[in-house]
């Protein structure tokens, strides 16, 4: 499968400042990026998804002027939280797929941990 | 996408073969079945996928019920790192359709 990375792979921040986190696919072309989130002993909910070149789709309930994505290339995209809270403490984990076949499948990064002080 | 229903834990004995169940009644003819499992504090691990017939890899074995209303992951003899919660999730092809995570099933391997 293909080796997506994340990185920083933990953060610790200030309350009101941005964090910028990135996803890259090192050896897979990423058409479409996805972005989740997982709350302690939550499932994963999809926050965003975004195809290369072109502008995000944000889920319902999740801010696209807090979340901001980028998805530059078919290898990397970022999520900056802007104005970061407590309540935006939470793991976020990338995901990407390409053309691969009609199925697809979608591989994750190991996630970047992120702590709101 | 279509809804599964999996019980939220269980524990199989190491070495043994865990056998993890999936409902997914509403299924549409298009869409695969697809199986991650997530370790602790890491991300998804993409384990298996079908459409229709059995299928088989070096991790797991997923067995689809004839009217594809129901599956079951096979790991055929599991280890203490495949503790883990296992998601199954249905999905219909294409590029922009992203998978939908439940809640999973906590599996437990006991020694």
């Amino acid at each position: 499968g293909a080796v997506v990375s994340q990185h920083p792979s933990w953060v610790i921040c200030k309350s009101g400042t941005s964090v910028k986190i990135e996803c890259r696919s090192l050896d897979f072309q990423a058409t479409t990026m996805f972005w989740y989130r997982q709350f302690p002993k939550q499932s994963l909910m999809l926050m965003a998804t975004s195809n290369e070149g072109s502008k995000a789709t944000y889920e319902q309930g999740v801010e696209k002027d807090k979340f901001l994505i980028n998805h530059a290339s078919l290898t990397l995209s970022t999520l900056t939280v802007t104005s970061a809270h407590p309540e935006d403490s939470s793991f976020y984990i990338c995901s990407v797929r390409g053309q691969r076949g009609s199925s697809g499948e979608q591989f994750f990064g190991p996630g970047t941990r992120l702590t709101v002080l | 996408d279509a809804k599964t229903t999996q019980p939220p834990s269980m524990d199989c004995a190491e070495g043994r073969a865990a056998n993890l169940p999936c409902n997914h009644s509403t299924i549409s003819g298009n869409e695969y079945v697809y199986w991650y499992r997530q370790i602790h504090s890491q991300g998804p691990q993409y384990i298996i996928h079908g459409l229709k017939n059995n299928e088989t890899n070096e991790m797991a074995s997923l067995i689809i019920t004839e009217d594809r209303k129901s599956s079951t992951l096979i790991l055929p003899h599991a280890t203490l790192r495949d503790t883990a919660v296992y998601y199954c999730i249905v999905r219909p092809p294409g590029p922009g359709n992203m998978l939908t995570f439940g809640g999973g099933t906590r599996l437990m391997v006991k020694p």
